[in-house]
């Protein structure tokens, strides 16, 4: 099946900084979602991006579907972004998502 | 409009005991999807449902059952409980397979097994 691979797998910033969250598939995709689960366990939808770009206030997402890549950037971090960062994908004629191991970022202020 | 909504969202168990999740949506979604969640892991699917009345096993099915007599419920059942199973359980729902139909989660359910 395919495999959905996270990196890097933690990271801590400061304030201020920005970064890039990266996701690598193994086979073509037609549905690729990134979530952030907030402290307190919640998944929260950020982007629904099987393929270009798309940005939302201080995050943006760019998947490029023919390399089997998507990246998160976040750019100015605040501390409420602290959390785990999944990207989920779907293979063409399935229904299941499968997820990544995730990032987990902690933002000190 | 709740959006997806889990009951319960705590419950300890003992070993071998039985117990059923519920999860709502009012969204009118076609497709429900339960999942658990490990420490340290990302979600893994256990079954899923593309309409009232189906259901399908996804990638860890086993010592779960699930029923989806109304469109907007999707019931999870452990018929007999053990330790393996501690986990977070979460349900999702989309409107369909479609272009711009995203999974939308609910709060999940903490459930432990003793």
């Amino acid at each position: 099946g395919i495999q959905v691979e996270q990196s890097p797998p933690d990271l801590i910033l400061q304030e201020g900084a920005n970064s890039t969250l990266r996701c690598n598939f193994s086979d073509s995709v037609n549905n690729l979602q990134w979530f952030h689960q907030n402290p307190w366990g919640q998944l929260i939808n950020l982007f629904y991006i099987p393929s270009g770009t798309k940005q939302n206030g201080r995050l943006s997402a760019t998947t490029v579907a023919t390399e089997r890549y998507s990246l998160l950037y976040i750019s100015s971090s605040q501390t409420t972004d602290s959390g785990v960062y999944f990207c989920a994908v779907r293979t063409s004629g399935t229904y299941k998502y499968i997820f990544g191991t995730g990032t987990r970022l902690k933002v000190l202020a | 409009n709740a959006g997806v909504t889990q009951t319960p969202k705590f419950r300890v168990l003992k070993t071998g005991q039985s117990m059923t999740l519920l999860c709502a949506q009012d969204m009118n979604h076609e497709y429900m999807y339960w999942y658990r969640q490990d420490p340290g892991m990302g979600l893994r699917l256990i079954h899923y449902s593309v309409g009232e009345g189906t259901t399908a096993k996804g990638e860890v099915p086993d010592g779960y059952n699930v029923s989806r007599l109304k469109k907007q419920n999707f019931l999870l059942g452990l018929e007999s409980a053990a330790p393996s199973q501690t986990s977070v359980y979460f349900c999702a729902s989309s409107l369909g397979q479609g272009e711009g139909q995203p999974q939308h989660f609910g709060d999940g359910t903490r459930l432990s097994i003793l």
